[in-house]
């Protein structure tokens, strides 16, 4: 039972470049969130998804970033015209749709981008 | 807004001292709470939860959790740790938009 996927793992960009971030919810799972975490800080929620939906964005930085969770495929996290200060982790996780259980994240391992 | 606050950024024990990492919560209405650890190398997992019911809740590896309305805390607690506990502790809290603490550094030496 595969958990949270996400990939790639490491990714380098230089600034002014596009990052795409992708994350595939553990099976079953119809809800996916994204997190950032800074240096020596926790992490910070960015955005709430389900499929096609966007429920809660309150998280995003205004411009740059957007994220989608199609009908069929992996949720994207797409960072354009990445600066140094997009440097961080970012994490992925889901939940079940209904139920007690809903409230419960999974996490995936993160991407760690860096811009030079 | 919700918060939540770990007062210990960096903890050190001997093996089979007894642990407990603090975690409080500004929100006033009900809660869910969490603890989460993240082991070296690893991702986040999830050491246990608080929905409603019992206060006292048991998680993975020995761990337990006490919610405390009063007091707005869900402090962490282990009667014995181990070398394999060395790891960063995640308090959180909220519903779908979980708000996390800033992390406790756990080291543990053998």
């Amino acid at each position: 039972n595969a958990g949270v996927m996400q990939n790639p793992r490491h990714l380098v960009r230089r600034r002014g470049q596009e990052a795409r971030l992708r994350c595939s919810p553990m099976k079953g799972h119809s809800h996916v969130y994204w997190y950032r975490q800074l240096p020596e800080e926790g992490l910070k929620f960015m955005v709430y998804l389900q499929k096609e939906n966007i429920i809660d964005e309150s998280g995003m930085p205004k411009e740059r970033f957007s994220a989608e969770f199609p009908k069929e495929g992996p949720s994207i996290l797409r960072i354009q015209q990445v600066v140094r200060g997009d440097s961080a982790a970012y994490f992925c996780a889901s939940s079940p749709g209904l139920g007690g259980s809903s409230y419960e994240q999974y996490f995936g391992p993160g991407t760690r981008l860096t811009v030079t | 807004a919700q918060s939540v606050s770990q007062h210990n950024h960096h903890v050190i024990l001997s093996e089979a001292a007894s642990l407990e990492l603090g975690c409080n919560y500004s929100y006033g209405g009900t809660v869910n709470l969490f603890w989460y650890v993240q082991y070296p190398g690893q991702h986040l997992q999830l050491l246990l939860k608080y929905f409603s019911g019992d206060p006292l809740v048991k998680g993975i590896k020995g761990f337990e959790a006490e919610f405390i309305k009063s007091k707005f805390s869900f402090n962490l607690r282990k009667p014995s740790v181990q070398w394999s506990d060395t790891a960063e502790y995640f308090c959180a809290v909220g519903f779908q938009k979980l708000v996390f603490g800033t992390g406790t550094r756990l080291l543990v030496s053998p």
